[in-house]
């Protein structure tokens, strides 16, 4: 089945440094890629939703200069976290859509940030 | 935009009887609604998924129901057993624009006691 996999799985990184994490879907590609985020025992939260060949699109209340997306490729697309901060820490998941014309949502395994 | 509660949040049934988590959601536009089970550190794996012209659907253990006029689905789990247990999150989304933007719930934690 469509695989996403996701680098790295843990990181960890002092304050005021930036960190990027890639997202990749292997064997298909994804025009749309959404990444998201989760608390400890919470839910997803909708972070922006990554676009192949242009601008990113994020959620209200995500600051676009903290996370820089950029989806150069139909099977690549990276989140960084410029001058990350303690605040900062959490799971980051990227997730694509799976089949044109279809809904369904693949995952990747997710990263977790420590800074 | 769209809101989607989950009720309960966390849940503890006995092994072999049947479990239900609940889900609404505001956005009337939204047409697609998957569940994903998330096991302790691993990524959301999709168990079951129900579109707005279907008002039940079945997958052995797994049945998910439905009501577009209330707006609220549920996803119902007969049989339990301990592999069950995980946090399970509802989702609806929509296909305005290309976009099919997920949200979802706040999750439940189930427990199947032994």
């Amino acid at each position: 089945g469509a695989v996403v996999s996701q680098h790295p799985s843990r990181v960890i990184c002092k304050s005021g440094t930036s960190v990027k994490i890639e997202c990749r879907s292997l064997d298909f590609q994804a025009t749309t890629m959404f990444w998201y985020r989760q608390f400890p025992k919470q839910s997803l939260m909708l972070m922006a939703t990554s676009n192949e060949g242009s601008k990113a699109t994020y959620e209200q209340g995500v600051e676009k200069d903290k996370f820089l997306i950029n989806h150069a490729s139909l099977t690549l697309s990276t989140l960084t976290v410029t001058s990350a901060h303690p605040e900062d820490s959490s799971f980051y998941i990227c997730s694509a859509r799976v089949g044109s014309g279809a809904n369904v949502l693949t995952f990747g395994a997710g990263s977790r940030l420590t800074v | 935009g769209e809101n989607v509660e989950q009720h309960p949040s966390t849940l503890s049934v006995q092994e072999g009887d049947s479990a239900v988590i609940k889900c609404t959601y505001s956005d009337s536009a939204s047409n697609y609604f998957p569940w994903y089970k998330q096991e302790l550190g691993k990524r959301p794996q999709l168990i079951i998924d129900i579109r707005s012209n279907v008002g039940e659907k079945k997958d052995q253990r797994i049945a998910v129901t439905l009501n577009k006029t209330a707006k609220h689905f549920s996803l119902h789990i007969t049989e339990t057993q301990p592999e069950d247990s995980a946090v399970y999150f509802c989702a609806a989304s929509q296909g305005t624009s290309g976009t099919y933007k997920y949200i979802f719930g706040t999750g439940t934690r189930l427990k199947v006691l032994a």
